[in-house]
């Protein structure tokens, strides 16, 4: 069955700190993989989207990488801001279904002052 | 250039009454489209996808249903509304056969079942 596993399901940082956010998925064939970022209320917003071919890509201070042989991606926020507080989700599309799209449950994320 | 609209933002209805939440793509042409539901505290949960008029994949079993009445409208229709109905609705769009489609997000319909 293809799934997407987030890790941690919430975490709290200082303002200024560094986080990872681990994904890890069972979804094949593998097409794409995309991080979105979700304000409260608000539909999700793209911040990277990588295929298998690619390990790393940066957006600003979001930085995702993805190992497909382990079938494994991590979204690193570096200097992390307030307005950073959001959920964070991995989406990740299988290459024989239509670019169906399966979410991971998401890492709620809240920055503190 | 691309835009998706979602109506309406907020909508309160009470059990057993019918419910339908349009969506509609400018900019594109032939979409994927999607419906999907977040509830309180919970992850997105895909609904119901589309890759054509008239093709609709409906991935868990519930009360609602959907229609693609032409290219780039997606309807979330239900007869009879259950509390269990309630939820954030987001309908999206990606650009179909490409590996690196983007997908676009609505702002979503709260809906709250009384």
């Amino acid at each position: 069955k293809n799934q997407v596993e987030q890790s941690p399901q919430s975490l709290i940082i200082l303002e200024g700190k560094n986080c990872t956010l681990q994904c890890n998925y069972t979804v094949s064939p593998f097409s794409n993989l995309r991080w979105y970022k979700q304000d409260t209320g608000r539909g999700p917003v793209s911040l990277t989207i990588m295929t298998f071919s690619e390990n790393t890509k940066s957006n600003g201070r979001y930085t995702a990488t993805l190992d497909a042989d382990t079938k494994q991606s991590s979204l690193h926020i570096t200097a992390s801001q307030l307005s950073d507080s959001a959920s964070y989700i991995c989406v990740v599309s299988a290459q024989n279904q239509g670019g169906k799209l399966i979410f991971g449950q998401g890492t709620e994320l809240s920055v503190k002052p | 250039s691309q835009t998706i609209h979602q109506w309406p933002a907020t909508l309160v209805q009470p059990v057993g009454s019918p419910l339908s939440l349009e969506c509609t793509v400018e900019g594109t042409s032939n979409p994927n489209l999607y419906w999907y539901r977040q509830a309180a505290g919970r992850g997105l949960q895909l609904l119901f996808y589309s890759v054509g008029i008239g093709q609709i994949s409906s991935e868990v079993p519930q009360n609602l249903s959907a229609s693609r009445p032409q290219d780039r409208q997606f309807i979330l229709s239900s007869k009879k509304l259950l509390l269990s109905d309630s939820g954030f609705y987001l309908c999206a769009w990606s650009v179909a056969g490409l590996r690196q489609a983007e997908a676009f997000f609505g702002q979503g319909t709260r809906l709250t079942v009384v």
